[in-house]
């Protein structure tokens, strides 16, 4: 089956400092890659849709400044979290597809907090 | 708008005895629709997935769920809890816009007590 890894799964960082993760698909190639965001005890929410090769694109009341997506390959995307806050403290899943109408498939999550 | 509705926040069920998770819809459309389970920390997983085809859709560990478009429901259900089901589980639709975005239900918690 269709397999997405993240990197890191666990990743504690100063509060000011930018973190990267990154998703990747490992067996098949993603023209599209969704991230999410998963507070505690909470449901998961859309961040951004990105498309190979094209600028995301934010869900309204995203920071696309805060939040920069990647997605220059096939097979990765990145999500960077500029200046981070401790509010910014959450789980980060993303998912990938081959396209729309394809089914995603999620990545393992990254725990990001922020001191 | 295409939405889902997860009727139940909490459920808590014996081991052995039947389980039942509640998920409305709200599509113009006939919808995709999912069911995704989540251990603690982990990512998620797919139980099984309605795309038009048999209204009865069977899923992985035991798990089926019947589509009823009259009552535009998409109910998960399971003949025998196990220990190892305790988990949140996401009704999901799959929007119908030009990426197949996907809106995610509330989540309902599952516990499973001996």
């Amino acid at each position: 089956g269709a397999v997405v890894s993240q990197h890191p799964s666990r990743v504690i960082c100063k509060s000011g400092t930018s973190v990267k993760i990154e998703c990747r698909s490992l067996d098949f190639q993603a023209t599209t890659m969704f991230w999410y965001r998963q507070f505690p005890k909470q449901s998961l929410m859309l961040m951004a849709t990105s498309n190979e090769g094209s600028k995301a694109t934010y869900e309204q009341g995203v920071e696309k400044d805060k939040f920069l997506i990647n997605h220059a390959s096939l097979t990765l995307s990145t999500l960077t979290v500029t200046s981070a806050h401790p509010e910014d403290s959450s789980f980060y899943i993303c998912s990938a597809s081959q396209g729309q109408g394809y089914e995603q498939y999620f990545g393992p999550g990254t725990r990001l907090t922020v001191t | 708008a295409q939405s889902v509705t997860q009727l139940d926040s909490h459920v808590s069920v014996s081991e052995g005895t039947p389980v039942l998770l509640r998920c409305n819809y709200s599509s113009s459309y006939s919808p995709s629709l999912f069911w995704y389970v989540q251990h603690p920390n982990k990512g998620l997983q797919l139980l099984l997935k309605y795309t038009s085809a048999a209204t009865l859709v069977k899923g992985i560990n035991g798990f089926e769920a019947e589509f009823k478009k009259s009552e535009t429901s998409f109910h998960l259900t399971k003949p025998s809890a196990h220990m190892s089901d305790a988990a949140e589980y996401f009704c999901v639709v799959r929007l119908t816009d030009s990426w197949g975005k996907l809106q995610f239900g509330a989540g309902t918690q599952v516990v499973v007590t001996p």
